[in-house]
């Protein structure tokens, strides 16, 4: 199986920073990565598929980028809503999540 | 637009079954494929399996074969998963999810609510 790692497991930013977080692969998954919010309670929300597309109705702050093992995902500007978990997702054979980041506000 | 409604919580012994439902409404049941992801308390996702119901393919993560049933009712467009010989690691929050057919892999959306499995004696 696939394995995903993400780094840092959980940041602190002030509202308006730019925050930037990472997931790797153990193998090379092309551009099978999508990235999800979770916020404390709720069911996960798909925010970009394929590494780098972002969902219909998404705010534009969200983007993805990455192929092979290394990708990475950027808020451009933190809002307090955007307090959540975000997990990285792979789909080579069969689907693995990543660990999680945990963003707060500082 | 696709909705998942799931069943409500459960309590179970440890040994015992639990049966998970996830509705399916605005689309037809069978032009979907239903995945199945858990959540331990204050854990990540984990992917369990799926069920294909345009060709009938089940998949299922390692650690839960033999274990694991999901199955589907196209009738009512509802799709079931089952869970036995439980034990406490099993206490978590289970969510129904479809692919969502964009991309070029698999895609998880919607999600149902969940539905929180407590494993306790």
């Amino acid at each position: 199986d696939i394995q995903m790692t993400q780094s840092p497991s959980s940041l602190s930013a002030s509202v308006g920073d730019r925050v930037t977080f990472t997931c790797q692969a153990s193998q090379d998954i092309s551009t099978y990565l999508n990235w999800y919010q979770q916020k404390p309670g709720k069911a996960p929300k798909l925010l970009i598929f394929d590494a780098s597309n972002l969902e219909t109705g998404v705010p534009s702050r969200f983007s993805g980028s990455g192929s092979g093992t290394d990708f990475t995902f950027t808020i451009s500007g933190l809002q307090p809503e955007d307090i959540a978990t975000y997990y990285c997702q792979q789909y080579d054979n069969l689907p693995t999540f990543g660990p999680g980041t945990k963003v707060d506000i500082q | 637009q696709v909705q998942l409604v799931q069943s409500g919580a459960e309590v179970k012994k440890p040994g015992a079954s639990v049966k998970v439902s996830c509705k399916v409404y605005g689309y037809t049941l069978t032009e979907l494929s239903m995945h199945w992801v858990r959540q331990p308390p204050g854990k990540g996702l984990e992917w369990m399996g799926s069920f294909d119901s345009k060709n009938g393919e089940t998949l299922f993560a390692q650690k839960f074969q033999g274990r694991v049933t999901m199955t589907e009712d196209t009738s009512t467009d509802t799709a079931y998963m089952e869970l036995s010989s439980l034990r406490s690691e099993d206490t978590a929050v289970y969510y129904c999810t479809t692919d969502k057919g964009v991309g070029n892999g698999v895609v998880f959306d919607p999600w149902g609510q969940g539905t929180l499995v407590t494993v306790s004696s």
